[in-house]
């Protein structure tokens, strides 16, 4: 199995361009999520999806969109770059809620907005 | 609202020393705990998961403790290698967290020296 992989590993995006990143499982997880981290506040998560078709936000939804078409895949959108998504963008899956839960998170991708 | 922190941030040790890295969180509803570790520019790779119902983990070298009442979980390396250099970071799951959320504290960031 290859887990979670995560591309681009890098991007370099000027303000108000838009892009894709890319994110897909080979476990059959149900749930997929976005994380963004950054210096002094963490990890926090962006968007989650429970299953195909179903999507939700997280703490920090704003400036992103996500959709899950399929089971693999789980893309993150950035409409509209600005700096402030300066970031380096993890994506993770698990099963489903009752079971143990473990987290598999992919290797990142480092964005800078300039 | 779930706080997770890490003290000490960063950590030195020499080598063959043991590691004792601290977590605390405030709510005591966890469903679990997972410690992970990051080196720098890549992914989190998950270590042990702790459920809400146990006490220890161990893999190997690691162990990691879970006392819920007080609000904390220890993590110990054994014979510490400077391979063991890296972040380490806990998370904790709430039960009915949607889409398995996580909540991370901020790393303690270990070198051991040779």
């Amino acid at each position: 199995n290859a887990g979670v992989t995560q591309t681009p590993k890098f991007q370099v995006l000027k303000t108000g361009q838009s892009m894709t990143l890319q994110c897909a499982q080979d476990m059959n997880h149900e749930y997929m999520s976005w994380y963004r981290q950054d210096p002094g506040m963490g990890l926090r998560l962006i968007h989650y999806s429970v299953g195909a078709g179903i999507t939700d936000q997280g703490e920090v939804p704003n400036g992103y969109n996500v959709s899950r078409s399929t089971t693999e895949d789980f893309p993150l959108r950035l409409l509209s770059a600005a700096p402030s998504q300066t970031s380096v963008y993890f994506c993770a899956s698990s099963y489903r809620q009752t079971s143990a839960g473990e987290q598999y998170f992919g290797p990142g991708t480092r964005l800078t907005v300039t | 609202k779930q706080e997770v922190t890490q003290i000490p941030a960063a950590l030195s040790v020499p080598e063959g020393e043991n590691l004792v890295l601290n977590c605390s969180f405030t709510d005591s509803a966890i469903y679990n705990l997972q410690w992970f570790r990051q080196d720098p520019g890549k992914g989190l790779t998950s270590l042990l998961l702790i459920q809400s119902s146990q006490r220890e983990q161990t893999s190997g070298r690691l162990n990691a403790s879970l006392d819920k009442s007080s609000g904390r979980s220890t993590l110990y390396i054994a014979a510490s290698q400077p391979g063991d250099s890296a972040t380490y970071l806990c998370a904790v799951r709430r039960p009915q967290a949607a889409g398995n959320k996580l909540t991370f504290g901020g790393g303690t960031r270990v070198l051991v020296k040779p």
